[in-house]
């Protein structure tokens, strides 16, 4: 049964401090999203890549955040440095993007909280 | 940009009875719409997908319709069970991107 991983799953930090989260897409999906989830903001995009290209980061605060896909097997998002509105669930999902198809499929998600 | 609005109150339902849920768009219409649904801890789960030329989709209890005109979907679950408690959100596609509403959670009552 496919599946998205993440780790950690949570994550607790000090403020000022560098945190990666690391995503294991489904294979053979084309397309990975990063999402931050909060009570006030719900789940918003962060950045998403297809075929391991960047195409949209700009729901991601740029000074600090940062995704990569250095491999088909691997997404990365690094906060550095940390800050306490941080504080979220990131979620990491994976798709095969085709025609007008863009169904996700999320990961259990990384529980923040920078202190 | 698009705004999505669901129910942010909370939606408490008899067992059995129908549960619908409301999804409003406010700009131009997407080329499809989709639902999710989330568990406390978990990551969303998707549901169903309808496209902009379709009325209605169903799949076994769960009938979605989306209507251009009013700009809105509606969610409905069909004879509700406890287990179908959840926050339930819509998503719809925007320049390529998926963007999701914040949800709304739905109880259903033993």
């Amino acid at each position: 049964d496919a599946r998205v991983t993440q780790t950690p799953r949570h994550k607790v930090t000090e403020m000022g401090q560098e945190v990666t989260m690391r995503c294991q897409p489904i294979l053979g999906h084309n397309t990975v999203f990063w999402y931050r989830q909060t009570m006030m903001q719900g789940l918003e995009l962060l950045a998403y890549f297809r075929n391991r290209a960047p195409l949209d980061d700009s729901g991601m605060p740029k000074d600090r955040f940062s995704a990569e896909m250095p491999d088909a097997t691997l997404a990365t998002l690094k906060i550095q440095p940390s800050e306490p509105r941080d504080s979220a669930v990131y979620f990491c999902a994976s798709g095969l993007l085709w025609g007008h198809h863009n169904e996700q499929f999320f990961g259990p998600g990384t529980r923040l909280t920078v202190l | 940009s698009q705004k999505i609005e669901q129910n942010s109150e909370a939606l408490n339902i008899q067992e059995g009875k129908t549960a619908t849920l409301t999804c409003n768009y406010t700009n131009y219409s997407p080329a499809y719409l989709q639902w999710y649904r989330q568990d406390p801890g978990r990551g969303p789960v998707f549901l169903l997908l309808i496209r902009e030329n379709e009325k209605e989709k169903r799949k076994e209890r769960l009938k979605v319709t989306f209507d251009t005109t009013l700009k809105q979907s509606l969610f409905h679950i069909t004879a509700s069970q406890p287990a179908d408690s959840a926050t339930y959100l819509c998503a719809l596609d925007e320049n390529d991107k998926i963007i999701f509403g914040k949800g709304t959670r739905l109880h259903i009552l033993p």
